[in-house]
């Protein structure tokens, strides 16, 4: 079946404009997470949703990302009025409903450039 | 907080060289262990994970971790790499009350010389 799709794959913005990406898990996969990848550094955990809870928020660097989830479909991460250390890839990851050791799938990313 | 190391930034390998990845983390309570892996132009795939039971955990395309309580590792190996294993290699632990939320080592990017 599909796997994980993240568009756009690029986007190029300037500082204080607002970006949207987008993220399809996989069909009946609960689970959605999203992560930000910083040149030269690891994966950052920002925000997780599961079923309808109320999302984890814990990984937002601010008060200008922001992020939804319609059901178990498709989320949206919004930055406001990016800034140049928004700069990173945004992946996305979905994992089925079942334990916390099942893997989580990868999206191909967004890259976002902030000039 | 949860953190990750790794230990090697960089490593550069020539092809049947044996492999080891150095992974330390920090956390008091009960984990589940990932090795994840990014080819060249690729996105994130598993390698491998822990989670209960046998330490020594066994991947794709023979690579092995071995889970180490006592000193909080998840060391990666391969005992003979080629060239196609150039990618790079990333460490992660999640807590079994938190959710499923991955935190990640900075990586390790392998270079296999043909």
């Amino acid at each position: 079946g599909a796997g994980v799709s993240q568009s756009p794959s690029n986007k190029v913005t300037e500082k204080g404009k607002d970006v949207e990406l987008r993220c399809d898990p996989i069909s009946g996969h609960t689970a959605l997470y999203w992560y930000r990848q910083r040149l030269g550094q690891g994966l950052e955990f920002l925000i997780y949703f599961q079923g309808n809870s109320a999302p984890d928020k814990s990984g937002l660097p601010s008060d200008r990302f922001s992020a939804e989830r319609t059901g178990e479909s498709v989320s949206t991460l919004t930055i406001q009025r990016t800034q140049q250390e928004d700069s990173a890839v945004y992946l996305c990851a979905s994992r089925s409903n079942r334990t916390s050791s099942d893997t989580q799938y990868f999206g191909p990313g967004t890259r976002l450039t902030v000039l | 907080a949860q953190s990750v190391s790794q230990h090697n930034h960089h490593v550069i390998l020539s092809e049947a060289a044996s492999l080891e990845l150095g992974c330390n983390y920090s956390y008091g309570g009960t984990v589940n262990l990932f090795w994840y892996v990014q080819y060249p132009g690729q996105h994130l795939q598993l390698l491998l994970k822990y989670f209960s039971g046998d330490p020594l955990v066994k991947g794709i395309k023979g690579f092995e971790a071995e889970f180490i309580k006592s000193k909080f590792s998840f060391n990666l190996r391969k005992p003979s790499v080629q060239w196609s294993d150039t990618a790079e290699y990333f460490c992660a632990v999640n807590a079994r009350n938190q959710g499923g939320k991955l935190i990640f080592g900075q990586g390790t990017e392998l270079s296999v010389k043909p």
